[in-house]
């Protein structure tokens, strides 16, 4: 099984802030990487596929790199609706997701 | 527009069998490169995938609940059930239904998620 190590697991931050949040990868998987949104009592929200493809509708301050076994999740200028947390999925083989990342702030 | 929705019980009591429900529309299975998958979420924790079915009826499942796990489809009723056995107070969890394209690819739509409980 491939594991997702996703860090950090916490993150305070100030509006304006550039925000970067990392998931490592046990293995190469290429770029099947997606990145999500979930606030509280809701869904989580597509916001990068393929690792660096950002979904239609999501603001441009939100962007995502990587290949391999390393990849970033970064917010250029962090924004108070931004307060969620965030997750890495691979779906290179099977599916897993990364513990979280909770952004307060 | 794609829109998924999970239903099944919100209680269960322990050993029992859980039957989850996801009815969709703006897609078909009959489409190739199709499929939806499950993922759950324990209150206050982290996403965890269960299991996907394929366009093709390819099953997948986590390799840690796969002994406990069935999924299937129904064409013509635009439906995806899950099954889960022997359920225990740490299935307690949210669990949603999503979309997603065919192999490697991800889940690009949600369902709102069910929340059941396990309790006696």
């Amino acid at each position: 099984d491939i594991q997702m190590t996703q860090s950090p697991s916490a993150l305070s931050a100030s509006v304006g802030d550039r925000v970067t949040i990392t998931c490592q990868a046990s293995q190469d998987i290429s770029n099947y990487v997606n990145w999500y949104q979930q606030k509280p009592g809701r869904a989580p929200k597509l916001l990068i596929s393929d690792a660096s493809n950002l979904e239609t509708g999501v603001p441009s301050r939100f962007s995502g790199s990587g290949s391999g076994t390393d990849f970033t999740f970064t917010i250029s200028s962090l924004q108070p609706e931004d307060v969620a947390t965030y997750y890495c999925h691979q779906y290179h083989d099977l599916h897993s997701f990364g513990q979280g990342t909770k952004l307060e702030i | 527009q794609i829109t998924l929705k999970e239903s099944g019980p919100t209680l269960v009591k322990p050993t029992q069998t859980l039957t989850l429900t996801c009815t969709f529309s703006g897609f078909s299975f009959s489409t190739s490169g199709v499929s939806v998958g499950w993922i759950r979420q324990p209150p206050g924790k982290a996403l965890e995938w269960l299991a996907v079915i394929y366009w093709d009826d390819d099953q997948r499942y986590s390799s840690s609940l796969k002994s406990r796990l069935s999924i299937t489809k129904d064409i013509s009723k635009n439906m995806v059930v899950l099954t889960m056995t022997n359920m225990d107070p740490v299935d307690t969890a949210t669990y949603y239904c999503a979309h997603g394209g065919g192999y490697s690819y991800g889940f690009d739509q949600w369902g709102q998620g069910t929340l059941v409980t396990v309790s006696s």
